[in-house]
Order: C-alpha cells, then sequence, then structure tokens
C-alpha cells in the first residue's frame, strides 16, 4: 500500500505569511495527488486535484506542485479564514486512496 | 444544488449492528463513484468503503467482512451497513462522491458526516 507522509504535522503562522506544506508518498505517484482542506467540525473541502489542478471557486491563493514522491501546497498570503487542517491524498492507486496525516495551521 | 446528506448514526454497543445512510441531490448516486469514509476523534480520515458505478466494492481492511456499501437507485441514496461493531469503528463517517476527469479522481462532493459511537 501507498503510505503519505506530510510535514510538519503543525505550523505557526500568521495573517499575510506564505504558507507552504509537504507531503511525500512511499512511492512514485505521478500527478496523482490531492489536497483537502477541514476546518473543525466541518467536513473536508477539496482545493487541489491532479496535484496542481484548482477546483472550481477555490481562492488562487492556494495552489499545488510536485509530481512523482514529492509535492507542496502552498498559501501564498495567508487569510484568517484559512486556519484549518490539511490532508493530502494519493488517486494513484485506487481504491486505496490513501490520506496523509494532515498538516493544521494555526494562529501564531 | 448538489449535496449529500448523512444519517443513521448514533451510539451503539460493541458488537451491535448500524446502517448509514447518505441521501444524494443534484446529481445521480448510480452514475457515479460513491464512498464512506471516517474520521476518528482527533484523528485524520480513512477511506472506508467504495462503490463504483457499474456496482464493483471495495474495503478498507480494517472493515473487510463486517461492512458493505450498497445504493438503492430509486431513492438516489448510498448506504454503509456495519456489523460487528467495535470500539474503533467510533468515528464521523462522511460519505462523498468521488470523481474522476482525465483519470484523476478526487472526492469533490462530501457530507456533513454522522457520528457513531461504540460503547457499552
Amino acid at each position: 500500500d501507498i503510505q503519505m507522509t506530510q510535514s510538519p504535522s503543525s505550523l505557526s503562522a500568521s495573517v499575510g505569511d506564505r504558507v507552504t506544506i509537504s507531503c511525500r508518498a512511499s512511492q512514485s505517484i505521478s500527478s496523482y495527488l490531492n489536497w483537502y482542506q477541514q476546518k473543525p467540525g466541518k467536513a473536508p473541502k477539496l482545493l487541489i486535484y491532479a496535484a496542481s489542478s484548482l477546483q472550481s471557486e477555490v481562492p488562487s491563493r492556494f495552489s499545488g506542485r510536485g509530481s512523482g514522491t514529492d509535492f507542496t501546497l502552498t498559501i501564498s498570503t495567508l487569510q484568517p479564514e484559512d486556519f484549518a487542517t490539511y490532508y493530502c491524498q494519493q488517486s494513484y492507486s485506487t481504491p486505496q486512496l490513501t490520506f496523509g496525516g494532515g498538516t493544521k495551521v494555526e494562529i501564531k | 444544488e448538489v449535496q449529500l446528506v448523512e444519517s443513521g448514526g448514533g451510539l451503539v454497543q460493541p458488537g451491535g449492528s448500524l446502517r448509514l445512510s447518505c441521501a444524494a441531490s443534484g446529481f445521480t448516486v448510480s452514475s457515479n463513484y460513491m464512498t464512506w469514509v471516517r474520521q476518528a476523534p482527533g484523528k485524520g480520515l480513512e477511506r472506508v468503503s467504495v462503490i463504483y458505478s457499474g456496482g464493483s466494492t471495495y474495503y478498507a481492511d480494517s472493515v473487510k467482512g463486517r461492512f458493505t456499501i450498497s445504493r438503492d437507485n430509486s431513492k438516489n441514496t448510498l448506504y454503509l451497513q456495519m456489523n460487528s461493531l467495535r470500539a474503533e469503528d467510533t468515528a464521523v463517517y462522511y460519505c462523498a462522491r468521488l470523481s474522476v476527469s482525465y483519470g484523476y479522481y478526487y472526492m469533490d462532493v462530501w457530507g456533513k458526516g454522522t457520528t457513531v459511537t461504540v460503547s457499552s
């Protein structure tokens, strides 16, 4: 099975900061990588699919890069509503669809 | 409006059973791939089960043989029958639509979740 490892597990940042979250796959997954945002008590929300394709109505300050085993999610200018937990997910091996452990973005 | 609404969660004793429902609107369940994803308290996301439009089903090893995913086309509803429940099945259960574009799969529509608590 493909394992997904996110780093860091949590980070503190201020409004206006540039934030980057990493996700590593245990084997090459090409560009089969999704990113989700989850706020407390809410369902996850799809941000990016296919490593870099922005889901409809997601702000352009979110961007994704990478291929193979290493991927990043970047928030160019952190907004108050972006404080949440972010998960990566591989879709190379379906139906496993493994999630990473999550990265919690907290207010500094 | 495209929407998923889960129901059926609750408190159940270890060894008991529960059936979760996920009613869809704005799209047809049988024409799409559908999934159940769960999240234990304070933990991350775990894909529990998938049903493809053709009817093929897949399960996480942790629930194989105990859970069954199904759908009722007339009601446009997805189900998860959970038997032999264990304490470690305690979680919020989400249903989600698994869409595909140019071979890339992603969960683009989610319900709000229903809570299952397994405890004596």
